[in-house]
């Protein structure tokens, strides 16, 4: 069984740009759950994806965006990034939405130049 | 509005010390509650999951409780070791529309002295 895959691991961006995060959720789950991690914070709820459809959305702009595949991996994206945007970008993946215990992957380090 | 609080935020221990890591959270209608461990730079590791309707997990030398009415969690460790060293997540999932997103206190940094 493999666990929850992130990519990539560092990415350095400048301001104004986008980027997309990718996630490979756990085999047998159908749902992701995407988090932002300051440094020195616990993560922060982005978003949910449960079968291909957002399932709930934490207090983050919209430029903030996602996508759930039909092999449930998915896809964080974020436009006209800002400095604030630099964190670790943490993908859970668990059995349903429902309070299931989420797995988390190793996530992804952005930096905001 | 779920808040949850980890207090101390770091705390320095002996080896071979048993410790208590807290956690409080403000919404009694808590869903479950999580544990998480943290090294630096990387993912999060669960481990342990207290359903609102127990009082009580252990796995190994962990053993986490659940106070709906104190809205308090704690996490035990016993007989700690260099390699617990680590920040502790705890994290509650309330009913929240569909989603019951995980809601994360700031961590409390661990450290083992060998």
């Amino acid at each position: 069984e493999t666990g929850v895959t992130q990519s990539p691991t560092h990415l350095i961006k400048t301001r104004g740009q986008q980027v997309t995060l990718r996630c490979s959720s756990q085999s047998g789950h159908n749902t992701v759950s995407w988090y932002q991690q300051a440094l020195g914070q616990g993560p922060q709820f982005i978003f949910q994806y449960y079968r291909e459809e957002e399932n709930g959305r934490g207090n983050f702009p919209p430029r903030f965006s996602g996508l759930q595949f039909p092999n449930y991996s998915s896809e964080l994206n974020v436009n006209a990034l800002e400095l604030d945007d630099s964190a670790l970008y943490l993908c859970a993946s668990s059995a349903g939405p429902e309070g299931e215990t989420q797995y988390f992957g190793p996530g992804t380090r952005l930096l905001v130049l | 509005k779920q808040e949850v609080t980890q207090i101390p935020a770091a705390l320095s221990v002996p080896e071979g010390e048993n410790l208590v890591l807290n956690c409080s959270f403000t919404d009694s209608a808590i869903y479950n509650l999580q544990w998480f461990r943290q090294d630096p730079g990387k993912g999060l590791t669960s481990l342990l999951l207290i359903q609102s309707s127990q009082r009580e997990q252990t796995s190994g030398r962990l053993n986490a409780s659940l106070d709906k009415s104190s809205g308090r969690s704690t996490l035990y460790i016993a007989a700690s070791q260099p390699g617990d060293s680590a920040t502790y997540l705890c994290a509650g999932r309330i009913s929240s529309g569909s989603a019951r997103q995980l809601t994360f206190g700031s961590g409390t940094q661990l450290t083992v002295l060998p």
